[in-house]
C-alpha cells in the first residue's frame, strides 16, 4: 500500500534515553518532514528535508536530529529525552510545491517520556 | 507568535446543517491555504486547498473562502455528516519558504445525529 509509514506506533521512554522514530515512504516523494502534535497547538514542524542529503530546521528542532541518505527514508532521532518531547509526531511527505498539492501524513507516533 | 489562528477550539453542528470552520492568519507572503481533517488515531489528510488569486474553491460538500483584504478564510461543509466529526486544521505556505506548511491549533467539529 503506497504512502507514509511510520513505526513504532506507541514508545515510552525514560528521562534522557535516545530512540530514533522511523519514516518510510514508497511515492518518491522528494520533500520530508517532521511535526509534533500537542494540545492547542496544532501541528509545528521539527525538521524537513528537500530531498536525499539535504535537511533544514523548522520551528522547533531543539532536542532532535534527522538524517536524509535516501529518498524513502527520513529518520528523526531523540538524542536526550525530555518530558517535553512527550507528544504525538507526524512524518509527512509530499512533491516539491507545484500548485494544488498536500502533503501525505503517516499514522504517527505517541511518544510518552516519563 | 502564531502565523495562522484558528480560534474555535470546538464547534458542534446538527446533522444536515452547515458547518462553518474559520482561521486567520497574520502572514501577507502566505499565497496558498490548504485544509486537513483528522481523525483520532490517524494522520491528518489533505481535505480541499485554495490559492491566494482565487476567493473560492469548491469540492463537492467542501468549500473554502479566502478573504485576502481580511486575512481570513473558512470551511463550509454542506451538508453536514456524522462522519465529517474530526479534527480540521487549517495551514499556509508561502513561496519564498519552499514546501513547509504552518498549521493552526485546529477546531473540532462534532455533527449530532
Amino acid at each position: 500500500n503506497a504512502g507514509v509509514t511510520q513505526t513504532p506506533k506507541f514508545q515510552v521512554l525514560k528521562t534522557g534515553q535516545s530512540m530514533t522514530l522511523q519514516c518510510a515512504q514508497d511515492m518518491n516523494h522528494e520533500y520530508m518532514s517532521w511535526y509534533r502534535q500537542d494540545p492547542g497547538m496544532g501541528l509545528r514542524l521539527i525538521h524537513y528535508s528537500v530531498g536525499a542529503g539535504i535537511t533544514d530546521q523548522g520551528e522547533v528542532p531543539n532536542g532532535y536530529n534527522v538524517s536524509r541518505s535516501t529518498t524513502e527514508d527520513f529518520p528523526l532521532r531523540l538524542l536526550s529525552a525530555a518530558p517535553s518531547q512527550t507528544s504525538v509526531y507526524f512524518c509527512a511527505s509530499s512533491y516539491p510545491r507545484q500548485g494544488s498539492y498536500g502533503y501525505t501524513f503517516g499514522s504517527g507516533t505517541r511518544l510518552t517520556v516519563v | 507568535d502564531q502565523q495562522v489562528k484558528q480560534n474555535s477550539p470546538s464547534l458542534s453542528v446538527q446533522e444536515g446543517r452547515i458547518s462553518i470552520l474559520n482561521c486567520d492568519y497574520t502572514n501577507s507572503m502566505f499565497d496558498y491555504f490548504l485544509w486537513y481533517k483528522k481523525y483520532p488515531a490517524e494522520g491528518p489528510t489533505f481535505l480541499i486547498s485554495i490559492s491566494s488569486i482565487k476567493d473560492k474553491n469548491e469540492d463537492g460538500r467542501f468549500t473554502v473562502f479566502l478573504n485576502k483584504s481580511a486575512k481570513h478564510l473558512s470551511l463550509h461543509i454542506v451538508p453536514s455528516q456524522p462522519g465529517d466529526s474530526a479534527v480540521y486544521f487549517c495551514a499556509a505556505s508561502a513561496l519564498e519558504y519552499g514546501n513547509k506548511l504552518v498549521f493552526g491549533a485546529g477546531t473540532i467539529l462534532r455533527v449530532k445525529s
